[in-house]
Formats: C-alpha cells, structure tokens, sequence
C-alpha cells in the first residue's frame, strides 16, 4: 500500500496561538490531498480538498481564514490551525490519493491529535 | 436520504465466525468503493476497493459489488478479536472525493 505521514501527532498549544500541520506522502506523489477532522465518537469530516499550486477548496462552514492550506509539492501539504481556541482541539487527518488503475485510492496519514488548552 | 448508508452497530460476531457488513449508497453514478478499517484513536486504514459487480476477495476479506441493487458488503471469514473495529463505506461519484457512511461498529467476542 501507499504510504502518507504526518507530523506532530499530536501537539498541545496554548488558545490564541498558531499550529502547523504536515502530510507527507512518502512513497507516491499524490495527485491530491484531503484534510479531515473527527471528533471524539463521530464521523470524520472533511474540511478541504487540496491541490498542488492551486488554492484549496473548502467544504461548506469550514473559514478558511482559520485553516490555512498550502499545498507546495506533489508529496507535502500543510494545514496551519490560525488562532487556536478550545473548540478546535480534534484529531485532524489528511489522506493523498494515487491514481489505481482508472480510478482514485485514498489513503489516510495517522492523524494528528491537537489538544488547544 | 443519506448518499452512504451503513447500520451503526454494534454488530456483535463470535470469535471464528463471518462477519457480514453492508452499506447502500443513493448515487447510480457512484463509480469507486471502498472498505476502510479504523481502530479507536486511529486514523482510516484502506483495506478493500472494488469497482465492478461481483466479488473480491482477498486474504480473508471479500467485498461483493451490486450495482444494480446499489449495495456494497464486506465479508470478514475467520474473524480474530483484532479484527473489532469500526468499518466505514465509501464511495467515489466522479472526482476524487470520498463520501464516507457513518460507520459499522463491529464486535469479534472471544
């Protein structure tokens, strides 16, 4: 299988402050990079779709102001959390998809768990 | 009516038994289905795709395809307490996107 990392997984930040989110896919070069978000006992959610050199789209209530993505090669993408309150603590998980075939395979990195105190 | 439907569980299967997930989906356009596998805490893990009617097996998972019916199922033969979990339906309609059920919650008893 494809292999995706991510880095921190997991980071404890003071409210009001910035984090950095990295994904990496390590053996593929991804055609695109989706970032999620679950929280505890619920269905992940996704928050953006991401491109290399092109801007990120956004799902529907997600401010992309506060998520900040940038997608700088086919293998790295970052989700920077901006002005960081409790709410947002969540276990973020971005996944890179590889073409298989004539069709699309996700594979997910190991999550990041942000804990905003 | 949700795009993937999956029933939440918990799906209790004794140790050695088979057990039987389904999940539904509301597009006839849908394309890509996957299987994927997410421990407590964990992120997703692909276990399974399959594209056309019929059956795919591999090691001791096979997930079956439907078109018709607009039904996906996975069957795990054998099952090891390893294998409790939550089991999340999939589904491609055209791009890249990936819209998920909510989630199978399965139980291996020893």
């Amino acid at each position: 299988g494809a292999v995706v990392s991510q880095h921190p997984s997991r980071v404890i930040c003071k409210s009001g402050t910035s984090v950095k989110i990295e994904c990496r896919s390590l053996d593929f070069q991804a055609t695109t990079m989706f970032w999620y978000r679950q929280f505890p006992k619920q269905s992940l959610m996704l928050m953006a779709t991401s491109n290399e050199g092109s801007k990120a789209t956004y799902e529907q209530g997600v401010e992309k102001d506060k998520f900040l993505i940038n997608h700088a090669s086919l293998t790295l993408s970052t989700l920077t959390v901006t002005s960081a309150h409790p709410e947002d603590s969540s276990f973020y998980i971005c996944s890179a998809t590889r073409l298989a075939g004539a069709t699309y395979e996700q594979y997910f990195g190991p999550g990041t768990r942000l804990t905003v105190t | 009516q949700k795009e993937v439907e999956q029933n939440s569980g918990p799906l209790s299967v004794p140790e050695g038994a088979i057990a039987s997930l389904n999940c539904t989906y509301s597009d006839r356009g849908s394309q890509s289905f996957f299987w994927y596998r997410q421990y407590s805490g964990k992120s997703p893990e692909l276990i399974m795709s399959i594209y056309s009617n019929g059956d795919k097996e591999d090691g001791r998972f096979t997930a079956q395809l439907n078109k018709a019916s607009q039904y996906v199922s996975l069957l795990i033969r054998d099952s090891q307490p390893s294998d409790s979990a939550t089991y999340l339906c999939a589904v491609i309609l055209g791009n890249e996107k990936l819209t998920f059920g909510t989630g199978t919650r399965l139980t291996i008893i020893p």
